[in-house]
């Protein structure tokens, strides 16, 4: 079955506690990406790679790293999280970065910063 | 820049009810445009897309034109059921400085059917 998988679902973690999540998808897809869901703004992109060691920013990045050394993974890590990055984060995957590719989605990372 | 407006709900009717959600997109170029859906603590999962202009995307009875005159892609139902009840998001493609498409996202509308 073809799937994004994210790790962990559910998170409370106190501000400056180094974080990771992790993604991983089975499609052999080049592109993945990561976004972050906050109400009344819709889902927002905070980085995107389009293929294994190449990576870049999308519209929020500030606080996060991502590392794509593998095809399938693409973690998102907080190095020192702040209570603003609280939120719902989703990992998507895609077959290449053309127009009109379906995206899939994972189901979803609830992280609390306190 | 490119964008997306999709109306806010929650839009709450009742079950067999006629359903419109309302989406109207910026862009520069030809974007392709979806319909994403989230049901109750799971992820997005593409409900409908369409790719060019007067193209009309179609899936579990929702329907949505693409209407490059108008900017709409408007999401269509003609019965809902309750297991509808979601938060459906407007999306569209653009283009991006490497190549790569970017998604962008409307702010998300939720739907409540009653029985």
């Amino acid at each position: 079955e073809a799937q994004v998988t994210q790790n962990p679902r559910y998170l409370i973690t106190v501000t400056g506690k180094k974080l990771t999540v992790t993604c991983s998808q089975n499609m052999n897809h080049e592109y993945m990406s990561w976004y972050r869901q906050d109400p009344g703004l819709g889902l927002r992109q905070i980085y995107y790679s389009m293929n294994v060691e190449v990576t870049d920013k999308g519209d929020v990045p500030e606080g996060y790293k991502v590392s794509r050394k593998e095809k399938r993974n693409f973690p998102l890590i907080l190095e020192s999280p702040s209570p603003n990055q609280t939120s719902l984060y989703f990992c998507a995957s895609s077959l290449n970065r053309a127009s009109g590719n379906t995206i899939y989605f994972g189901e979803g990372s609830w992280l609390t910063v306190v | 820049g490119d964008s997306v407006t999709q109306m806010e709900g929650p839009v709450t009717l009742s079950e067999e009810a006629f359903l419109t959600i309302n989406c109207t997109y910026t862009a520069t170029g030809y974007p392709s445009l979806f319909w994403y859906v989230q049901y109750p603590g799971e992820g997005l999962q593409l409900l409908l897309k369409a790719t060019k202009a007067d193209d009309k995307g179609s899936n579990k009875g929702f329907e949505a034109t693409y209407r490059k005159e108008t900017t709409s892609f408007h999401l269509e139902k003609g019965s809902v059921q309750v297991s509808d009840s979601a938060v459906y998001f407007c999306a569209l493609t653009t283009l991006r400085g490497d190549s790569s498409y970017k998604l962008i996202f409307g702010s998300g509308t939720r739907l409540l059917v009653r029985p």
